[in-house]
């Protein structure tokens, strides 16, 4: 899977957005982009995911740059609740390959400030 | 309620002892999933399966073994061949996409086992 570059800790109050950046240079035209994060003593849940137009769910919005080289991941409005790991993955969807698995780095910390 | 159920929550294991996490899933998925964590670390992932009597090997195989006898069920047994096994383990399952190919879809987690060896 190809790399993705996220900063390791972010801090937001609570009631404000959050904007968490994610880089993915090598990117292909087949990979989709999923976010992922993780409460402490948790499994990872999903959060998003999206290919090139942004998206927007109950929990969060994805913004896509036009060249898919980066990403941003949107809380509208971080609340304690959103204080997790937030990881930022690139999956293949081309037939076969190695798309059934999701290569987690380190992610980014958000600590959410009351 | 749908879902994925780990269980135990804490384990403990002296050196020398296989042990055996179970996971079981009621989502009706034909994907299930091992990762591991280490502390301040991302998941990486042991072994898969995609059918019923038939799983793969991920990228850190050595040490585990599994089992799919049953669609809802994945167990994963650390022998004591797995130098370092303390860690926290993560299963997983999600569906199939067309063909039987793996597809984007999400991927759903247990809440986890924590292994200690002592």
């Amino acid at each position: 899977d190809a790399k993705t570059t996220q900063p390791n800790s972010m801090e937001s109050n609570e009631e404000e957005p959050v904007h968490l950046p994610c880089n993915h240079s090598t990117i292909s035209g087949t990979d989709y982009i999923h976010w992922y994060r993780q409460l402490p003593s948790q499994g990872p849940e999903y959060v998003i995911h999206g290919l090139t137009s942004n998206v927007n769910n109950r929990m969060a919005s994805l913004a896509i740059a036009e060249d898919r080289k980066s990403s941003t991941l949107i809380l509208h409005r971080a609340t304690l609740r959103d204080a997790a790991v937030y990881y930022c993955i690139l999956r293949d969807v081309a037939g076969g390959g190695s798309n059934y698995k999701l290569t987690f780095g380190k992610g980014t910390l958000l600590t959410v400030n009351p | 309620d749908g879902g994925i159920t780990q269980s135990p929550k804490y384990l403990f294991r002296k050196e020398g002892q296989n042990v055996t996490l179970s996971c079981e899933q009621n989502l009706n998925h034909d994907a299930m999933y091992w990762y591991r964590q280490d502390p301040g670390q991302g998941l990486r992932l042991i072994y898969y399966s995609q059918i019923v009597n038939d799983f793969q090997k991920g990228d850190i195989a050595e040490g585990y073994s599994v089992s799919r006898e049953k669609k809802e069920s994945f167990p994963l047994t650390v022998t004591s061949a797995q130098k370092n096994p303390t860690a926290f383990y993560l299963c997983a399952s999600s569906i199939l996409g067309a063909g039987g190919f793996f597809s984007y879809n999400e991927q759903f987690f247990g809440p986890g086992t924590r292994l200690t060896v002592l």
